[in-house]
């Protein structure tokens, strides 16, 4: 049973396109999370839900639109998509009652922006 | 600012041999330090976390981390180490800025490689 699932895991498309990559959780969680990790490994939050409501919101361009339709899924939308937008892009999700709870995380979908 | 620090982009060590990878952090307040271990072409996986308490955490895999306070570092340590250890280690401070969220601050992270 996958715990954090993501599709599509590979997204290859061309610039100006639009977007959308989907996360599910089965495992109960409240918050859910969006990450950016580049082409040097490094990796960085762009948005969290919890309970449906964005909480975290990083400085990220407004083509990136997160949607939450319930507490189990968190899906992103990308419109204009740019070279720079090339990466991999992580969900998560955690207990958020909680401020130390981990995270755990989903497979990553490969974007490729060409 | 808040900020975790892992100084070496790579650790090499030789199977059998102890293995520690470095994490240093600036938080203000008390901090909540986490270790996560990304095999190729996977997510992060939980390894351990240090909350409050004992100064040496244990966590999965056989890994351990030392919360020191004085010098602000939370190092991964094995005694052992095992080729199928081989993989980036990041390890991460929740921010303390900006409200109840559970948002983490990660490193650069490390590339451990352990030889056979």
């Amino acid at each position: 049973d996958t715990a954090v699932s993501q599709t599509p895991k590979y997204l290859v498309t061309q610039m100006g396109n639009d977007k959308s990559i989907k996360c599910e959780q089965n495992l109960g969680h409240d918050t859910m999370y969006w990450y950016k990790q580049d082409s040097k490994k490094f990796l960085k939050i762009m948005f969290s839900y919890n309970n449906k409501e964005l909480i975290i919101n990083e400085t990220v361009p407004n083509r990136f639109s997160p949607k939450s339709p319930d507490k189990a899924h968190l899906n992103l939308h990308i419109n204009s998509l740019e070279l720079g937008d090339s990466a991999v892009y992580f969900c998560a999700s955690s207990h958020g009652g909680v401020r130390y709870n981990e995270q755990f995380f989903g497979p990553g979908t490969r974007l490729t922006v060409l | 600012a808040q900020s975790v620090a892992q100084p070496e982009d790579q650790v090499n060590v030789a199977e059998g041999n102890p293995l520690t990878v470095k994490c240093t952090y600036s938080v203000s307040g008390n901090p909540y330090l986490f270790w996560y271990v990304q095999y190729p072409n996977r997510g992060l996986q939980f390894l351990l976390k240090y909350i409050t308490g004992d100064n040496l955490v244990k966590g999965s895999y056989g890994f351990e981390a030392e919360f020191n306070k004085s010098q602000t570092s939370f190092h991964l340590k094995k005694p052992s180490a095992l080729v199928s250890d081989s993989a980036l280690y990041f390890c991460a401070v929740r921010d303390t800025v900006g409200g109840a969220t559970n948002k983490l601050i990660f490193g650069t992270g490390t590339l451990l490689a352990v030889q056979p």
